[in-house]
């Protein structure tokens, strides 16, 4: 298994550009999420889904968007990128009865 | 979910045991404690969990107080791998509730 895999591992994007990143699992869970930390701090919840098709939102949504049309699949859409998303984004997914909760290695934006 | 406190920062000698100590004062009955770490720019990484019983696997060992109101992640031989930031969690488990993260414990552990 190759566990939860985050594509790109860096990013560099101008103010009011758009991009997705992308996370895929391996493992068949139905929950997912994506968080958000900025340099110094803890993890802040963006979006989140507990299956195919469902998706809600976390602490931070503004400014993000998510689908989730396979199980495996769970991108995160920036619209138009501003500096304050600038971040490290860590996507996680976790399944059942077991109720551990996997995160990828995450990936790092800078928007300037 | 119940909030935690954890405190800032702690150092620990090589060889030694950790304790990291979370206090839960409003946990609920269905309420699981949860210890997830975070090893410098990587992604968090579950250690351990448990509702009342003390818990054990072979990264560390879980207290909980009798009354549940705070509980004790021990690393029982610390290593300078060990040297992270250490998160006490508490919700509901087995079901759809997120994982919310506090700020931690940030643990370093001295040669």
């Amino acid at each position: 298994n190759a566990g939860v895999t985050q594509t790109p591992k860096f990013q560099v994007l101008k103010t009011g550009q758009s991009m997705t990143l992308q996370c895929a699992q391996d493992m068949n869970h139905e929950y997912m999420s994506w968080y958000r930390q900025d340099p110094g701090m803890g993890l802040r919840l963006i979006h989140y889904s507990v299956g195919a098709g469902i998706t809600d939102q976390g602490e931070v949504p503004n400014g993000y968007n998510v689908s989730r049309s396979t199980t495996e699949d769970f991108p995160l859409r920036l619209l138009s990128a501003a500096p304050s998303q600038t971040s490290v984004y860590f996507c996680a997914s976790r399944g059942t009865p077991v109720e551990t909760q996997y995160f990828g290695p995450g990936t790092r934006l800078l928007v300037l | 979910d119940a909030k935690t406190t954890q405190p800032p920062s702690m150092d620990c000698a090589e060889g030694r045991a950790a304790n990291l100590p979370c206090n839960h004062s409003t946990i609920s009955g269905n309420e699981y404690v949860y210890w997830y770490r975070q090893i410098h720019s990587q992604g968090p990484q579950y250690i351990i969990h448990g509702l009342k019983n003390n818990e054990t696997n072979e990264m560390a060992s879980l207290i909980i107080t009798e009354d549940r109101k705070s509980s004790t992640l021990i690393l029982p031989h610390a290593t300078l791998r060990d040297t992270a930031v250490y998160y006490c969690i508490v919700r509901v488990a087995y079901g759809n509730t997120p994982l919310v993260f506090g700020k931690g414990t940030r643990l370093s552990v001295i040669a």
